[in-house]
């Protein structure tokens, strides 16, 4: 079957710019995850969709961040204005439910100057 | 709220040895579940193996085995006749049974098997 997709994989954006991201997860899977890594640390939950409803936005950083799920499938993540902390890799997983394996993507390294 | 700490940044061991990977948490709660992550060097993080907290048993996968000990809080993985493969980036992380599946990482172990 196939993986998680997200696209770019790489982009570079200077500050105060807006860029966004794209998820596609792997068929039929419910839950949807953003992560941000930041280099030398481990992911932090951005926001968790079960199907089109948010069910954890808590360190989402909403003053810039937004993100949706239409329909249920695809995602995308968006950030405006971007800040130089911003510069990581965005990294979408998706599983079957809420307590499932997460299969992640390859993620989106973002590099904001 | 629950922490996950991995105290080892780098780790490196020859092929065919055992390595073995420190994870320590902290959390309130009696239900949880643990996992190794493993993300190699540009490619996609993949699940290694899972701990449901209310089994006693070590879980294993091949050559992946845990240490859990749940009063100690503590959550090794061990890694036996290690591959050139193996080479990656290494999570540790908690995720609460009646949570949202919201995982939280520690900050990894970076390990590097030897020819």
């Amino acid at each position: 079957e196939a993986g998680v997709a997200q696209s770019p994989r790489y982009k570079i954006i200077e500050k105060r710019q807006s860029v966004a991201f794209w998820c596609n997860p792997i068929s039929g899977h419910a839950t949807l995850y953003w992560y941000q890594q930041i280099l030398g640390q481990g992911p932090k939950l951005l926001i968790q969709f079960q199907n089109n409803g948010v069910v954890d936005d808590s360190q989402l950083p909403k003053d810039r961040f937004s993100a949706e799920r239409l329909k249920g499938v695809d995602s995308t993540l968006k950030i405006q204005p971007a800040k130089l902390e911003d510069s990581a890799v965005y990294l979408c997983a998706s599983s079957l439910d809420r307590t499932g394996e997460q299969y992640f993507g390859p993620g989106t390294r973002l590099t904001v100057t | 709220a629950q922490t996950v700490t991995q105290s080892q940044p780098e780790m490196s061991v020859q092929e065919a040895e055992t390595v073995t990977l420190s994870c320590t948490y902290d959390t309130s709660e009696s239900n949880y579940y643990l996992f190794w992550y493993k993300q190699p060097p540009s490619r996609q993080m993949i699940l290694v193996i899972r701990q449901e907290a209310y089994k006693q048993q070590n879980a294993t996968e091949n050559r992946f085995s845990v240490n859990f000990q749940k009063a100690a809080k503590s959550f090794s993985l061990k890694i036996s006749d290690s591959q050139l493969g193996d080479t990656a980036m290494y999570f540790c992380a908690f995720m609460n049974s009646g949570n949202t599946g919201k995982l939280i990482f520690g900050q990894g172990t970076t390990l590097q098997v030897k020819p």
